[in-house]
Parts: C-alpha cells; sequence; structure tokens
C-alpha cells in the first residue's frame, strides 16, 4: 500500500481556473506538508499541518488554501490558476513536526501545468 | 546566499568509479543534515543522514564539515542504478528543511 498518495499525478489545465490537489497518508503521522519544486529543482516548502492545525505558511499567494479535515489528509486548493503556479507539488508527512532528525515520506507528486 | 548550495553537475562516471560531491549551507546554527535521492520524475526519498562524525551506508559515505559549513556524499563503486539526482537537506534552526537543488549523477556503462 501506498504510504503517501496524492491525486492527481497530471493536472493539465486553463489560467484562470480552480482546481484542488489531493493527499493522503496511511503511516499514522501527525504532520503534513506540501512542497512545490518549480523548474529550476528547488523543493521550497509551502504549508504545514501538524494534526490538523496549520503550523507553517511560507510566502505563498493566498490563491493557495490548504485544508486538512483530519490528521491524514492534506488537500491543497488553488484559484485562479497563473502560468507561474505550473510546477510539480509534492505532499509530505513525517511522524512530528520537522525536529532534529525527522524524515519525511513524500507523495510520488502531482505534475500541474497551466497553459 | 541560498541557504544550501549544490553543484548541479551533471558527474558523468564510469561504472565502478568513484564520485563524491559536496553541499554548502549558510546556517552556521544548522542541526541536522540528510542527503535525499530523486530519480527523474519521482519524489524525493531519504537516502541518509549525516552525522558529525560521518557516517557509511555500504557504498555510501557522508561527512560533515561544520567550521567549513559544508556536507559531502561520496559514492564508492558506482553502480548504474545509482545515476539520480541527490538532493542536500539541512534544518536550521528554525526547524524548517531546506533543500538544495540537487546534484545529478550519471553513470555509464
Amino acid at each position: 500500500d501506498t504510504a503517501v498518495s496524492q491525486t492527481p499525478k497530471y493536472l493539465v489545465t486553463q489560467m484562470g481556473n480552480d482546481k484542488s490537489i489531493k493527499c493522503e497518508q496511511n503511516l499514522g503521522h501527525d504532520t503534513m506538508y506540501w512542497y512545490k519544486q518549480d523548474s529550476k529543482k528547488f523543493l521550497k516548502i509551502m504549508f504545514s499541518y501538524n494534526n490538523k492545525e496549520l503550523i507553517i505558511n511560507e510566502t505563498v499567494p493566498n490563491r493557495f488554501s490548504p485544508k486538512s479535515p483530519d490528521k491524514a489528509h492534506l488537500n491543497l486548493h488553488i484559484n485562479s490558476l497563473e502560468l507561474g503556479d505550473s510546477a510539480v507539488y509534492f505532499c509530505a508527512s513525517s511522524q512530528d513536526p520537522v525536529a532534529t532528525n525527522e524524515k519525511l515520506f513524500f507523495g510520488s507528486g502531482t505534475q500541474l501545468s497551466v497553459l | 546566499r541560498k541557504e544550501v548550495e549544490q553543484d548541479p553537475g551533471p558527474f558523468n562516471v564510469p561504472e565502478g568509479a568513484t564520485v563524491a560531491f559536496n553541499c554548502t549551507y549558510s546556517n552556521s546554527a544548522s542541526q541536522s543534515f540528510f542527503w535525499y535521492r530523486q530519480d527523474c520524475r519521482k519524489e524525493p526519498k531519504l537516502l541518509m543522514s549525516v552525522y558529525s562524525s560521518g557516517n557509511e551506508d555500504g557504498r555510501f559515505t557522508a561527512q560533515l564539515n561544520r567550521a567549513s559549513q559544508y556536507i559531502s556524499l561520496l559514492i564508492r563503486d558506482s553502480k548504474l542504478s545509482d545515476s539520480a539526482t541527490y538532493l542536500c537537506v539541512v534544518i536550521p534552526n528554525d526547524y524548517k528543511l531546506s533543500f538544495g537543488a540537487g546534484t545529478t549523477v550519471t553513470v555509464r556503462a
């Protein structure tokens, strides 16, 4: 069984649309994350939730809104998509909020292409 | 200066060769260090943690140099399957993981 699963794997959409990416983890972890990997391959954290509570909110446009209905799920909704939103979005989880020796488990990524 | 910097490579090496590369970090208060591996179009996966005294995991050796603020990864006896991008990860004192952009290694037959 996949530990961290996200859907869809590919998302192609027009500028201005609203879309969502879903993420679920079956590891029993308390903390989940959304990362964005752009064309230059930098992985940048966007959000982190611990037990459904937002703990990290980086400088991300407010068109991006995470939602955590329970600690096993962290969805990402994006309004009014822009060309610059095209990237690979990775969901991840860890047992605790990132501490000194925390291993992250990543989902397989969602390739978002905004046309 | 970026928090974590890596030589992007690519490092093209023949099978059986040794390849090594570094990653520098800017925050001297950084506490933890890791190497992740990312295959093309796949998710990153933890390769190994980096301990102060240096550590080995099979053909992989990781070292930390706090004075010069860099970590290194050495791969001995390279296999074709080692071809990947290796991401340096640093946890500074604000506990937010910082990823490098990765070093690409290509092992050829």
